[in-house]
């Protein structure tokens, strides 16, 4: 079992609609976790880090349910910029390990 | 610049010659990673320093594999006798303990 899991969609959605990534993780003893978006061809960027209490920024919504190991990825209101990679990443013994990432594209 | 550099941004080379990728972080962090990758992967972790201590190295790093950061500032990933399957991206990111990535641009290696 992979460590890190997601759907590589690709997720292909209106503008302006709402879209949600899930995420499992397989090690319970990750410490901390982590949503990255990756443009083609480009660097990975820290979009949020996850907390247990579920943290929000702007459009964006994470949640962490460590019970059931599952990381999940809101998006309000889509806009066309929106559309990259969002990989998933834990942290587990000092480094980060990170899913395969879900292709999102948001269609005008 | 306050990011993470690296360098080059491309190389293409022929298989079996040598290349060396080079990694600036950002000053004030301790950590620096290394991580492959790949088209449709997620990146794959190599190896990583704390100062100059390299702390882990993940078995995807085989022989011909050999990173440094000798004084605990810039990093060199050396790749020996180069074969087709090591194309990819080469992804260094720094960071301070517990804390998440920021990631270099990349260097994109092609061995024909």
């Amino acid at each position: 079992r992979k460590e890190v899991e997601q759907d590589p969609g690709p997720f292909n959605v209106p503008e302006g609609a709402t879209v949600a990534f899930n995420c499992t993780y397989s090690n319970s003893a990750s410490q901390s976790f982590f949503w990255y978006r990756q443009d083609c061809r480009k660097e990975p960027k820290l979009l949020m880090s996850v907390y247990s209490s579920g943290n929000e920024d702007g459009r964006f919504t994470a949640q962490l349910n460590r019970a059931s190991q599952y990381i999940s990825l809101l998006i309000r209101d889509s806009k066309l910029s929106d559309s990259a990679t969002y990989l998933c990443a834990v942290r587990l013994d000092d480094k980060i390990i990170f899913g395969k990432g879900t292709r999102l594209h948001i269609l005008p | 610049d306050t990011g993470v550099s690296q360098d080059p941004r491309h190389k293409i080379t022929k298989r079996g010659q040598n290349v060396t990728f080079r990694c600036d972080p950002i000053s004030e962090h301790n950590r620096l990673y290394w991580y492959r990758q790949t088209l449709g992967q997620g990146p794959e972790f190599l190896t990583y320093f704390q100062n100059e201590a390299q702390l882990e190295k993940s078995r995807l790093l085989s022989d011909r594999f050999s990173a440094e950061r000798p004084k605990g500032s810039f990093s060199t990933l050396e790749i020996q006798r180069t074969e087709q399957g090591d194309s990819a991206m080469y992804l260094c990111a720094s960071s301070l303990k517990d804390h998440g990535y920021t990631f270099g641009s990349g260097t994109r290696l092609t061995v024909v």
